[in-house]
Protein backbone atom coordinates (compact mmCIF):
# COMPACT_ATOMS: atom_id res chain seq x y z
CA UNK A 1 0.00 0.00 0.00
CA UNK A 2 0.67 4.15 0.34
CA UNK A 3 3.19 4.84 2.30
CA UNK A 4 3.65 8.40 3.02
CA UNK A 5 6.51 10.21 4.79
CA UNK A 6 6.02 14.08 6.05
CA UNK A 7 9.10 16.34 6.80
CA UNK A 8 9.60 18.04 9.64
CA UNK A 9 7.53 17.18 11.99
CA UNK A 10 7.38 20.79 13.92
CA UNK A 11 8.22 23.77 12.45
CA UNK A 12 8.39 27.55 13.97
CA UNK A 13 8.40 30.36 11.54
CA UNK A 14 8.24 34.33 12.75
CA UNK A 15 5.28 36.20 11.29
CA UNK A 16 5.56 36.73 7.89
CA UNK A 17 8.17 34.50 6.98
CA UNK A 18 7.35 31.63 4.81
CA UNK A 19 6.93 28.15 5.71
CA UNK A 20 7.52 24.55 3.67
CA UNK A 21 6.40 21.44 4.32
CA UNK A 22 7.82 18.16 2.15
CA UNK A 23 6.37 14.71 1.82
CA UNK A 24 7.40 11.60 0.10
CA UNK A 25 5.27 8.83 -1.13
CA UNK A 26 5.97 5.33 -2.34
CA UNK A 27 3.32 3.89 -4.75
CA UNK A 28 3.53 5.28 -7.97
CA UNK A 29 0.01 5.18 -8.94
CA UNK A 30 -1.09 7.74 -6.64
CA UNK A 31 -2.36 11.06 -8.71
CA UNK A 32 -4.12 12.94 -6.09
CA UNK A 33 -2.63 15.03 -3.64
CA UNK A 34 -4.42 17.11 -1.16
CA UNK A 35 -3.61 19.02 2.06
CA UNK A 36 -5.21 19.48 5.23
CA UNK A 37 -5.03 21.50 8.31
CA UNK A 38 -6.23 20.27 11.51
CA UNK A 39 -7.20 22.75 14.72
CA UNK A 40 -7.04 21.43 17.98
CA UNK A 41 -10.16 19.81 18.57
CA UNK A 42 -11.20 19.96 15.04
CA UNK A 43 -11.53 17.69 11.78
CA UNK A 44 -8.92 18.14 9.11
CA UNK A 45 -10.00 21.02 6.73
CA UNK A 46 -9.25 20.66 2.90
CA UNK A 47 -6.72 23.61 2.14
CA UNK A 48 -5.38 22.38 -1.62
CA UNK A 49 -4.97 19.59 -3.73
CA UNK A 50 -2.87 19.07 -7.07
CA UNK A 51 -3.34 15.86 -9.24
CA UNK A 52 -0.37 14.37 -10.76
CA UNK A 53 -0.94 16.26 -14.27
CA UNK A 54 -0.17 19.56 -12.77
CA UNK A 55 3.19 20.11 -11.13
CA UNK A 56 2.09 23.24 -9.06
CA UNK A 57 -1.05 25.06 -7.78
CA UNK A 58 -1.58 28.22 -5.77
CA UNK A 59 -4.45 29.61 -4.00
CA UNK A 60 -3.80 32.86 -2.56
CA UNK A 61 -0.78 32.42 0.41
CA UNK A 62 -0.34 28.82 -0.30
CA UNK A 63 1.09 26.64 -3.13
CA UNK A 64 1.79 23.36 -3.62
CA UNK A 65 4.51 21.55 -5.57
CA UNK A 66 4.51 18.24 -7.39
CA UNK A 67 7.32 16.14 -8.78
CA UNK A 68 6.07 12.72 -9.47
CA UNK A 69 9.51 11.42 -11.03
CA UNK A 70 10.89 11.87 -7.37
CA UNK A 71 7.76 11.19 -6.02
CA UNK A 72 7.59 14.05 -3.67
CA UNK A 73 4.98 17.17 -3.12
CA UNK A 74 5.15 20.35 -0.68
CA UNK A 75 2.95 22.40 0.72
CA UNK A 76 4.52 26.36 0.62
CA UNK A 77 2.64 29.09 3.05
CA UNK A 78 4.29 32.70 2.20
CA UNK A 79 3.47 35.88 4.60
CA UNK A 80 2.13 33.49 7.81
CA UNK A 81 0.04 34.75 9.96
CA UNK A 82 -0.81 33.64 13.53
CA UNK A 83 -3.80 31.88 12.34
CA UNK A 84 -1.77 29.71 10.23
CA UNK A 85 -0.85 27.69 13.26
CA UNK A 86 -2.03 24.04 12.96
CA UNK A 87 -1.32 20.83 12.06
CA UNK A 88 -1.10 20.64 8.69
CA UNK A 89 -1.37 17.00 6.69
CA UNK A 90 -0.45 15.64 3.26
CA UNK A 91 -2.36 12.90 1.95
CA UNK A 92 -1.82 10.92 -1.22
CA UNK A 93 -4.41 8.25 -3.24
CA UNK A 94 -4.04 6.08 -6.04
CA UNK A 95 -7.67 6.05 -6.44
CA UNK A 96 -9.21 9.32 -5.51
CA UNK A 97 -11.15 8.09 -2.27
CA UNK A 98 -8.42 6.27 -0.46
CA UNK A 99 -6.25 8.73 1.49
CA UNK A 100 -2.88 7.90 2.98
CA UNK A 101 -1.66 10.66 5.17
CA UNK A 102 1.50 11.33 6.98
CA UNK A 103 2.28 11.90 10.16
CA UNK A 104 1.81 15.80 10.43
CA UNK A 105 2.99 18.62 10.97
CA UNK A 106 2.86 20.35 13.47
CA UNK A 107 3.35 24.93 12.32
CA UNK A 108 3.77 27.42 14.77
CA UNK A 109 4.09 30.84 14.17
CA UNK A 110 5.48 33.33 16.39
CA UNK A 111 4.27 36.82 16.45
CA UNK B 1 -25.03 24.30 3.41
CA UNK B 2 -24.27 22.23 6.73
CA UNK B 3 -20.63 20.85 7.07
CA UNK B 4 -20.22 16.94 8.13
CA UNK B 5 -21.70 16.23 11.22
CA UNK B 6 -20.62 13.33 13.64
CA UNK B 7 -22.07 12.55 16.72
CA UNK B 8 -21.46 12.22 19.72
CA UNK B 9 -18.27 14.06 19.76
CA UNK B 10 -17.35 12.50 23.11
CA UNK B 11 -18.11 8.94 23.87
CA UNK B 12 -17.14 7.13 26.79
CA UNK B 13 -16.93 3.38 27.06
CA UNK B 14 -16.15 0.66 29.43
CA UNK B 15 -14.38 -2.66 27.76
CA UNK B 16 -16.64 -5.00 26.29
CA UNK B 17 -19.51 -2.44 24.97
CA UNK B 18 -20.23 -1.55 21.97
CA UNK B 19 -19.55 2.21 20.69
CA UNK B 20 -21.72 3.26 17.85
CA UNK B 21 -20.59 6.71 15.83
CA UNK B 22 -22.97 8.60 13.66
CA UNK B 23 -21.93 10.66 10.61
CA UNK B 24 -24.12 12.74 8.39
CA UNK B 25 -23.18 13.71 4.82
CA UNK B 26 -23.36 17.46 3.59
CA UNK B 27 -26.40 17.62 1.43
CA UNK B 28 -25.53 16.39 -1.68
CA UNK B 29 -22.86 13.83 -0.87
CA UNK B 30 -23.61 10.15 -1.56
CA UNK B 31 -19.92 9.12 -0.81
CA UNK B 32 -18.52 8.44 2.57
CA UNK B 33 -15.81 7.63 4.52
CA UNK B 34 -14.42 6.64 7.84
CA UNK B 35 -10.75 7.30 9.17
CA UNK B 36 -9.17 6.57 12.89
CA UNK B 37 -6.57 9.19 14.19
CA UNK B 38 -4.32 7.83 16.76
CA UNK B 39 -2.73 10.58 19.17
CA UNK B 40 -0.09 12.30 17.48
CA UNK B 41 -0.72 10.58 14.48
CA UNK B 42 -2.01 11.13 10.87
CA UNK B 43 -5.60 9.74 9.93
CA UNK B 44 -5.92 5.84 9.17
CA UNK B 45 -8.59 5.08 5.83
CA UNK B 46 -10.89 2.78 7.63
CA UNK B 47 -13.66 2.06 5.20
CA UNK B 48 -15.22 3.63 2.18
CA UNK B 49 -19.15 3.70 1.40
CA UNK B 50 -21.76 4.82 -0.75
CA UNK B 51 -25.72 4.10 -0.29
CA UNK B 52 -26.23 1.14 0.81
CA UNK B 53 -23.37 -0.31 -0.43
CA UNK B 54 -19.29 -1.02 1.23
CA UNK B 55 -16.94 -0.52 -1.15
CA UNK B 56 -13.58 -0.77 0.29
CA UNK B 57 -13.15 -1.89 4.01
CA UNK B 58 -9.80 -3.12 3.46
CA UNK B 59 -8.63 -0.43 6.68
CA UNK B 60 -11.27 -2.38 9.04
CA UNK B 61 -10.04 -4.47 11.47
CA UNK B 62 -11.60 -8.14 10.60
CA UNK B 63 -13.30 -8.15 13.93
CA UNK B 64 -15.79 -6.50 16.09
CA UNK B 65 -15.75 -3.62 13.74
CA UNK B 66 -18.66 -2.64 11.18
CA UNK B 67 -19.52 0.08 8.76
CA UNK B 68 -22.88 1.01 7.26
CA UNK B 69 -24.62 3.91 5.41
CA UNK B 70 -28.21 3.04 4.79
CA UNK B 71 -30.52 4.39 2.08
CA UNK B 72 -32.41 7.01 5.06
CA UNK B 73 -30.26 8.19 7.93
CA UNK B 74 -26.71 9.18 8.84
CA UNK B 75 -23.76 6.55 8.30
CA UNK B 76 -22.93 4.52 11.61
CA UNK B 77 -19.43 2.83 12.35
CA UNK B 78 -19.98 -0.19 15.05
CA UNK B 79 -17.63 -1.03 17.34
CA UNK B 80 -18.45 -3.91 19.20
CA UNK B 81 -16.84 -5.22 22.77
CA UNK B 82 -14.36 -2.27 22.77
CA UNK B 83 -10.94 -2.63 24.00
CA UNK B 84 -8.64 0.05 25.58
CA UNK B 85 -7.02 0.00 22.27
CA UNK B 86 -10.08 1.39 20.14
CA UNK B 87 -9.67 4.77 21.65
CA UNK B 88 -8.98 7.25 19.39
CA UNK B 89 -10.21 10.18 17.07
CA UNK B 90 -12.93 8.71 14.30
CA UNK B 91 -13.58 11.29 11.31
CA UNK B 92 -15.90 10.54 9.10
CA UNK B 93 -15.74 12.21 5.28
CA UNK B 94 -18.06 12.95 2.78
CA UNK B 95 -17.68 13.61 -1.03
CA UNK B 96 -20.61 14.22 -3.62
CA UNK B 97 -17.95 11.57 -6.10
CA UNK B 98 -14.95 10.14 -5.42
CA UNK B 99 -13.33 13.57 -5.39
CA UNK B 100 -12.11 16.34 -2.16
CA UNK B 101 -13.17 14.84 0.94
CA UNK B 102 -14.69 17.41 3.30
CA UNK B 103 -14.11 16.18 7.15
CA UNK B 104 -16.54 16.18 10.19
CA UNK B 105 -15.86 17.46 13.52
CA UNK B 106 -14.51 13.47 14.71
CA UNK B 107 -15.94 11.47 17.49
CA UNK B 108 -13.45 11.04 20.06
CA UNK B 109 -13.76 7.71 21.89
CA UNK B 110 -12.16 7.03 25.48
CA UNK B 111 -12.56 3.39 26.52
CA UNK B 112 -12.17 2.88 30.29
Amino acid sequence: GENVEQHPSTLSVQEGDSAVIKCTYSDSASNYFPWYKQELGKGPQLIIDIRSNVGEKKDQRIAVTLNKTAKHFSLHITETQPEDSAVYFCAASPNDYKLSFGAGTTVTVRA
Amino acid sequence: NAGVMQNPRHLVRRRGQEARLRCSPMKGHSHVYWYRQLPEEGLKFMVYLQKENIIDESGMPKERFSAEFPKEGPSILRIQQVVRGDSAAYFCASSPARNEQYFGPGTRLTVT
